[in-house]
């Protein structure tokens, strides 16, 4: 029973590269979401999907994308790296309704 | 919009003893809130959460919860903390027509022997 699974665990990034961040669910869930944790700031909420082939912005999308092509996948693209982009980024899935969300491990990305 | 207020960013306290972790909202709708625990370099775990009913919610390692409506308040009490018990702890909030979580800033409790 693996839940959230993200790849990879940890990154580092010229300023300026692309990159893209892996999440996937085995547990059909509907939601899937994208956050990144700050120190201080808690965790803010970059993008969400609601289901198979839709996506939605959250508080701070500017710089990233995101895709959902297949159901258990939720993709996180950094086109052109910025420290600013520094941060652990963590997903999370949600069967739909609030019965709580399934987080993953987390990736430790570093811009340099 | 809704917002999460968690006014202490750190809290120490003797092993034993009583902890209480404060959350304040604001939200102008009917919210579900959830409180998480993050141990070091791993990701968040649910504690509990309040749906509707009993304002007294009882979580995992012995942890629980007081919604308080009239005062936006989700407060995280244990009567006796353990070693085990050092994480950070997030309180957060979810829209009961939304499924995106909005969380505070986090309180880091650390327990010393």
């Amino acid at each position: 029973n693996a839940g959230v699974t993200q790849t990879p665990k940890f990154r580092v990034l010229k300023t300026g590269q692309s990159m893209t961040l892996l999440c996937a669910q085995d547990m059909n869930h509907e939601y899937m979401y994208w956050y990144r944790q700050d120190p201080g700031m808690g965790l803010r909420l970059i993008h969400y999907s609601v289901g198979e082939g839709t996506t939605a912005k959250g508080e701070v999308p500017d710089g990233y994308n995101v895709s959902r092509l297949k159901k258990q996948n939720f993709l996180l693209g950094l086109e052109s790296a910025a420290p600013s982009q520094t941060s652990v980024y963590f997903c999370a899935s949600n069967p739909g309704g609030n019965y709580g969300y399934t987080f993953g491990s987390g990736t430790r990305l570093t811009v340099v | 919009a809704q917002s999460v207020t968690q006014l202490d960013s750190q809290v120490p306290v003797f092993e034993e003893a009583p902890v209480e972790l404060r959350c304040n909202y604001s939200s102008s709708v009917s919210v579900y809130l959830f409180w998480y625990v993050q141990y070091p370099n791993q990701g968040l775990q649910l504690l509990l959460k309040y749906l509707s009913g009993s304002t007294l919610v009882k979580g995992i390692n012995g942890f629980e919860a007081e919604f308080n409506k009239s005062q936006t308040s989700f407060h995280l009490r244990k009567p006796s903390v353990h070693i085990s018990d050092t994480a950070e702890y997030f309180c957060a909030v979810s829209v009961t027509s939304s499924y995106k979580l909005i969380f505070g800033s986090g309180t880091r409790l650390l327990v010393r022997p």
